[in-house]
């Protein structure tokens, strides 16, 4: 079974704090994706790293960056945490192509 | 007032009983529709798809059916159990991009 970890269920931070959030996963997919998921607007898309060292902004990606070092790895990065920046995050990964995509746990993050 | 995008549709059925959940996409070019389910405390979790040039996919308990005509999406569930009971989210996948475009999510309670 595809298996995709987060580093943190649970994270609160305060505001101004750079904050990472971690991803691995263990099927040797290509694709990774974060997202942010909040009640009631579904899950939108921030970053999407393609290959190591390969991203693409989301549909969401003002406030955050990712870093992908390592094909398993995909971390986001929050440079100075902002309230509004409160929310579950998940990251899911997928083979090129595949439009099923895995998802983690999700990190729930909450910025005082 | 309130955003609409704050409420999740809840649908409440009774154990035993069939399940419809609706949804409604935006994009005539889209690929594939996906279904995915997120249980309490979880990450989403792929239920079934469907292709464009397709009608109804069935699987196991559950059908997806697809109307272009209107742009909708429905995900029956067949005998609906306690552990159904989860948001269910529709996505679709636009042709020849790694993106999925998720709606807001249905509340799925069953009640025993």
């Amino acid at each position: 079974d595809v298996k995709v970890t987060q580093s943190s269920r649970y994270l609160v931070k305060r505001t101004g704090e750079k904050v990472f959030l971690e991803c691995v996963q263990d099927m040797d997919h290509e694709n990774m994706f974060w997202y942010r998921q909040d009640p009631g607007l579904g899950l939108r898309l921030i970053y999407f790293s393609y290959d190591v060292k390969m991203k693409e902004k989301g549909d969401i990606p003002e406030g955050y960056s990712v870093s992908r070092e390592k094909k398993e790895r995909f971390s986001l990065i929050l440079e100075s945490a902002s309230t509004n920046q409160t929310s579950m995050y998940l990251c899911a990964s997928s083979f090129p192509g595949d439009h099923e995509q895995y998802f983690g746990p999700g990190t729930r993050l909450t910025v005082t | 007032g309130e955003s609409v995008g704050l409420h999740l549709p809840t649908l409440s059925v009774q154990e035993g009983d069939n399940s419809i959940i609706n949804c409604a996409y935006s994009n005539s070019a889209s690929d594939y529709f996906i279904w995915y389910k997120q249980e309490s405390g979880k990450g989403p979790q792929f239920i079934i798809d469907i292709r464009s040039n397709m009608d109804k996919r069935q699987g196991q308990r559950v059908t997806v059916l697809l109307n272009k005509t209107v742009k909708h999406l429905s995900l029956q569930i067949a005998a609906t159990q306690p552990g159904d009971s989860a948001v269910y989210f529709c996505a679709e996948n636009p042709a020849s991009s790694y993106k999925l475009i998720f709606g807001s999510g249905t509340r799925l309670l069953v009640r025993p």
